[in-house]
Formats: C-alpha cells, structure tokens, sequence
C-alpha cells in the first residue's frame, strides 16, 4: 500500500534562506508524486509532479523537487523563500489501485517565513 | 487553464437541516471527481470517489447516508450533507480529473466552508 511521511509538521526559515521540505513515501508501484501548496482560506494549488520522466522536478514560484528512488524521497526545495511562500504544503502520492488512482495525502507541513 | 468551481464557498445552516455542496468542472469533462474533508490544521481525508453515471465509493468511515453524493454529469457533482449537525462544520473540498489527453490531471476546487449552528 502507499504512504507518505512528511518529516516536518512546521518549517520555519528567514526570508531570502533555502527551503527544504522533506517527504518519504512507499510504493509498491512506480508512484506519481505531488506538492500542492494550501495558502490560507485558498484552494489546493499544484506545484509541481512527478511522473517517471526526469528525477529532478521543477514547479512553479521557483520551487523543485527531487525523485530519489533509492532514498524512496521527493524532497521540496526552493534557494530563496519569499514571505509569499507561508503556507502549507502537502506532499502526495498516487495510488494506482484500478483506474481511479487516488490521491493518498502527508499530513502537511507549515511553512513559515520570517522577515 | 483547467478550472474546478465550488459552490457555495461558504455557508451556515442550523443543525438538523441538509446543505448542499457543488463541484463543476469548468472546461473539460471529469468522469471522476473526488470529495474531500478537512479538519483544521490536518490534512485531507478523502471521503468518497465520485464516477459519473454510478454510485459513488465511499472511504472507510464515511457514512454513505449522510454524505450523499451525485455525479449526475461529466462536469458536475454534489455533495449533500444531510440532518446537518456542529460536528460536520469542515473545509469540504472537490477534485476533479481531466482525461487521459490532458495526463489524467486532478484539479482541486477551492473548497467549501461549511458552518453548522
């Protein structure tokens, strides 16, 4: 069965710092990841997917993420966070049980960014 | 871009009452749309998967009678709350997932907030 572990419940970095946010998961397929972003009082937004082409993943506001099979990781990254980046996000992978491959969520992480 | 629209985005209802809750795909058709729950602070729990034209399947958990959903077209679902009760206050929150031509994308909606009083 799938599963994702978002290492972190709340991130906290200075603005203008790397961001790192950190996601393991299990598979017993060649899983499809996510990073969805969740500002408050919005919807879901996606930032960016993989889907077994290349490893290293680039979304959008800057934000990438990186497939490493071996570490079973898809970490999120970002070189500098802006204040705009406060939110959460959730780490997501697809469970390709029969056709309707649901979509099986982390719990969240809080990022907070600080002046 | 594919957009998914909820309605209504907020709304309040005594307890005992039914409120209803819809998700449209704007433009492209979603033979499955998914309901999801959220509690403050945590992340989503899926509810039920919705297929159009069929009944929906519900999660472990989640009570078939009370949260009734329909599917009744390629770009419209609903959910039903039914006898409304403070406990059901939540973010409800649709997805919906466009064809195999487009990736078999899902597209959230922005969710709905439903206060029971």
């Amino acid at each position: 069965a799938q599963s994702v572990t978002q290492l972190d419940s709340h991130v906290s970095v200075s603005e203008g710092t790397p961001v790192l946010l950190r996601c393991n998961y299990s598979s017993s397929y060649s899983p499809s990841l996510f990073w969805y972003v969740q500002h408050p009082n919005k919807g879901l937004q996606l930032l960016l997917k993989y889907t077994s082409a290349a490893t290293l993943v680039k979304g959008i506001n800057g934000f990438e993420a990186e497939f490493k099979k071996s570490e079973t990781s898809f970490h999120l990254t970002k070189p500098s966070a802006h204040m705009s980046d406060a939110a959460e996000y959730f780490c997501v992978v697809s469970d390709r049980a029969g056709n309707n491959r649901k979509l099986i969520w982390g719990l969240g992480t809080s990022l907070a960014v600080n002046p | 871009g594919a957009v998914v629209s909820q309605h209504p985005s907020r709304v309040i209802c005594k307890s005992g009452t039914s409120v209803k809750i819809e998700c449209r795909s704007l433009d492209f058709q979603a033979t499955t749309m998914f309901w999801y729950r959220q509690f403050p602070k945590q992340s989503l729990m899926l509810m039920a998967t919705s297929n159009e034209g069929s009944k929906a399947t519900y999660e472990q958990g989640v009570e078939k009678d009370k949260f009734l959903i329909n599917h009744a077209s390629l770009t419209l679902s609903t959910l039903t709350v039914t006898s409304a009760h403070p406990e059901d206050s939540s973010f409800y929150i649709c997805s919906a997932r466009a064809g195999a031509d487009s990736g078999n994308t899902i597209y959230f909606g922005e969710g709905s907030w439903l206060t029971v009083v």
